[in-house]
């Protein structure tokens, strides 16, 4: 199974973008890259997703490096209700069946 | 998540007891998961379910839990006799499909066992 390594924790200031690092060194070819986050033991909300290509959404934006090995989620001006948990999950089932969720980024966003 | 309902919200349980957790998914979902967070943990995937199906249950502990999802009606988790090591937070989540194509989950609002 592919593992991501993400840092525990970061803090970002309000309206500053907040650039969260994922890790995934052994990611083979058919893996997506998707990111959650879990605000306050809410149901995890879906942010994004991508395979190769850099991805953008009203949420957020997605740098996947050219080799897969990494990725940076893009909060682009974060403000005090991004304040979560951002997982970042390989799906390592090649169907998406199974999300394999790690530790997560602990990111506080102050004023 | 809008949309991915679960109830109860809240659940209390003495030891011994059964608990069932409803999870009804998103209109137009088929697929339903259901994962389990235990207190200051990441979430465990438990079980994946299709219409009448058990796709794949092995995140499943192997005895007292047990997971159906009817052709009619919600998807049900079923704990019984409860201790109080299954406390924790229990979310369900829906797809409309599955394929190696990144479709995604959205998760229900989760449903709080406490085990007395």
């Amino acid at each position: 199974d592919a593992k991501t390594t993400q840092p525990p924790s970061m803090d970002c200031a309000e309206g500053r973008a907040a650039n969260l690092p994922c890790n995934h060194s052994t990611i083979s070819g058919n893996e997506y890259v998707y990111w959650y986050r879990q605000i306050h033991s809410q149901g995890p909300q879906y942010i994004i997703h991508g395979l190769k290509n850099n991805e953008t959404n009203e949420m957020a934006s997605l740098i996947i490096t050219e080799d897969r090995k990494s990725s940076t989620l893009i909060l682009p001006h974060a403000t005090l209700r991004d304040t979560a948990v951002y997982y970042c999950i390989v799906d390592s089932t090649g169907t998406a069946s199974k999300l394999t969720f790690g530790t997560g980024t602990r990111l506080q966003v102050t004023l | 998540n809008a949309g991915v309902m679960q109830n109860p919200r809240h659940l209390v349980r003495r030891r011994g007891q059964e608990a069932r957790l409803r999870c009804s998914p998103m209109k137009g979902h088929s697929h339903v998961y259901w994962y389990r967070q235990l207190p200051e943990e990441g979430l465990k995937f438990m079980v994946y379910l299709q219409k009448e199906n058990i796709i794949d249950e092995s995140g499943m502990p192997k005895e007292r839990f047990s997971a159906e999802f009817p052709k009619e009606g919600p998807s049900i988790l079923r704990i019984q006799q409860v201790v109080r090591g299954d406390s924790a937070a229990y979310f369900c989540a829906s797809s409309p499909e599955v394929a190696g194509l990144g479709e995604t989950q959205y998760f229900g609002p989760g449903t709080r066992l406490l085990v007395l």
